[in-house]
């Protein structure tokens, strides 16, 4: 089965612009999340939809970051205006489902961020 | 405050020893702990998932431990080889409906 997919894979762009990242995921899967992963550190929850509606975004810096997912497939996080500190690596991951139960994780290449 | 820790620092083994990496976590209660393997410039792959009522589970040269009480998993990659290099991530699911959260990773290298 294919995998998730996620472009672009690289992208640099000035402090205050903004930048989209597109993922879709596993055919079939209801879950889908968005995870910022700083170097040397563990991705991070932005945000997890379940089919099309938002579960989690606790961690969203909702000021500046935005995230849909049409028709509980394809997802889209936007970022504006972005800062140094985004600077990141922007994973999407999709599972069968999630609560009550917990399912292994799909996870994308990802997007390397580079805000100068 | 809730933390999970795993060997900061890399580990260094020799080719055919058993790996072993350990995760900690404090003020968390999770119901299942799952392992994850990252290659560099790839999105983690997952490996296993151990159950809060499960003390042990295997999967070919891997064996996860779960100990709710000491609040820690043991990760094992037995007969260990250079292409088991990679860093090892574990999270725990914190009964929130299947929200994951990682720890930094311990960076594994096998030297043959």
């Amino acid at each position: 089965e294919a995998g998730v997919a996620q472009s672009p894979r690289y992208k640099i762009i000035e402090k205050r612009q903004s930048v989209a990242f597109w993922c879709n995921p596993i055919s079939g899967h209801a879950t889908l999340y968005w995870y910022q992963q700083i170097l040397g550190q563990g991705p991070k929850l932005l945000i997890q939809f379940q089919n099309n509606g938002v579960v989690d975004d606790s961690q969203l810096p909702k000021d500046r970051f935005s995230a849909e997912r049409l028709k509980g497939v394809d997802s889209t996080l936007k970022i504006q205006p972005a800062k140094l500190e985004d600077s990141a690596v922007y994973l999407c991951a999709s599972s069968l489902d999630s609560y009550p139960e917990t399912y292994e994780q799909y996870f994308g290449p990802g997007t390397r961020l580079t805000v100068t | 405050s809730q933390k999970i820790e795993q060997n900061s620092e890399a580990l260094n083994i020799q080719e055919g020893k058993t790996a072993t990496l350990t995760c900690n976590y404090t003020n968390y209660s999770p119901a299942y702990l799952q392992w994850y393997r990252q290659d560099p410039g790839r999105g983690p792959v997952f490996l296993l998932l151990i159950r809060e009522n499960e003390k042990e589970k295997r999967k070919e040269r891997l064996k996860v431990t779960f100990d709710t009480t000491l609040k820690q998993s043991l990760f094992h990659i037995t007969a260990s080889q250079p292409a088991d290099s990679a860093t090892y991530l574990c999270a725990l699911d914190n009964n929130q409906g299947g929200k994951l959260i990682f720890g930094q990773g311990t960076e594994l290298s096998v030297k043959p």
